[in-house]
This record gives C-alpha cells, structure tokens and sequence, in this order.
C-alpha cells in the first residue's frame, strides 16, 4: 500500500544546530508539503512543492529550507534551530488534479533545547 | 485572504450523545473536506464535499455543504470514545493562484467521555 512515512518520529537538538526532517511518499504525488502545528496556531505550511525542482515558500518559511530531486522526497532543514520552532511537522502530499485532497505522515515532534 | 472559522473550539461529551462541529468562512470554496486528528498522529482524510447543499453520510457522521458553499456542518450521532480527536476542516486556497494548498481551520477537539 502507499504511504507517506516521517523521521525521525521523535528529536532533540540544541539551538543552533542544523537538523533535517525526512519526508518520504510512495503516492507518486506530485505536489508535497510541509506544516508545522502548535497550540493555538493549527497547521502552518511552511514550503511546498509541485514537482522536481520545484520549491515554494509559505506562510512561516523563515528559517527553513526544502530541495527536491526526486518525486518520492522533500528534507525539511533548518538551518539554524531556534527554540521558536520546537512544534510538531507534518509532510503531506497531494496529486496534481482532483480535490487536492492530502495526506499526511504521522509527524515528527521536534524539541530545541 | 480565505479563513475557515471552527466551532466550537472544545467540546467533551458523553457516549452516546449527538454533537454538530461547523466550520464557516465569509469566502466561497470550490469544496471542503474533514479530517481528524488522533493524539500523536497525522489527519487522516474523512471526507470531501463538493456540491452546495450535498450532504454525505460516513456510518454515524453526516457531513453537509452549505448551499453557498461557505460553510460546512459534522454531525455525529450517538458520540462513541473512537470519535475522539481534533476535527479539522480545510479547502483550496484559491488566492495562492493554484488550489493545490489549502487553508485550514483551527480544528474542534473532541472528547467522547465512555
């Protein structure tokens, strides 16, 4: 079955540090996102893309970064954790037509220390 | 700029009660969908309305578009503990000149007490 998996589920880092999130989808969607989700804010996308190559920012991008070389796979980095962006990330995916209708990874909860 | 506005925000019940969650905007969508949201996972899609005034049902939750399409009803009848989590509604962002993102609402917690 296909799925859209995250890691790590779980991690701790210091402020400073560069952390990457991994997101990886075998809808063979086109478009992929990334959100972020605290309390009394819901879900903010932070970068997305519609293909290879393609990477866009969103609505909470500062001190972010995403690539995208292949269909299956969008890193989330940051470059330099700041103890503002311990929260909970989600990676989605969504096809090119339709409903846009996405679907999610389990999420990874992010702690800077 | 399109906002979804949820309510209410929190809502415990009892097993076996019946409960409506809304979901509202002052801007039309071309289509809404549901999903929720269990503790330490990811929304998982219930539903996708897309014609004013369709109403779906999904076993004991009944999902209803307004006429205008600018705003969306979850009801839910006699309320079980699986119903429990975060009830979030969301449609494409048509401003973003694509309707590939989507805005979301805040969501409603839901609590089915057993």
């Amino acid at each position: 079955d296909a799925e859209i998996t995250q890691s790590p589920r779980h991690k701790i880092t210091e402020t400073g540090r560069q952390v990457t999130l991994a997101c990886h989808q075998t809808w063979n969607h086109n478009n992929m996102f990334w959100y972020r989700q605290d309390l009394g804010h819901g879900l903010r996308l932070i970068h997305y893309s519609y293909g290879v190559q393609d990477t866009n920012k969103g609505e909470v991008s500062d001190g972010y970064s995403v690539s995208r070389s292949n269909t299956e796979d969008l890193p989330l980095t940051l470059e330099s954790a700041a103890s503002s962006q311990t929260s909970v990330y989600f990676c989605a995916s969504s096809e090119t037509s339709g409903r846009h209708e996405q679907f999610f990874g389990p999420g990874t909860r992010l702690t800077v220390l | 700029t399109q906002l979804l506005e949820q309510s209410p925000q929190f809502l415990s019940i009892q097993e076996g009660e019946n409960l409506t969650v809304y979901c509202n905007s002052s801007s039309v969508f071309s289509s809404l969908q549901w999903y929720r949201q269990e503790p330490g996972e990811g929304p998982v899609l219930l539903v996708t309305v897309v014609t004013g005034g369709e109403v779906k049902k999904l076993k004991r939750l009944t999902f209803q578009f307004g006429d205008a399409r600018k705003d969306s009803s979850l009801h839910i009848t006699a309320a079980q503990p699986g119903d429990t989590g975060l009830y979030l509604c969301a449609g494409p962002k048509i401003s973003s000149g694509s309707a590939r993102q989507l805005t979301f609402g805040s969501g409603t917690q839901l609590t089915v007490l057993p």
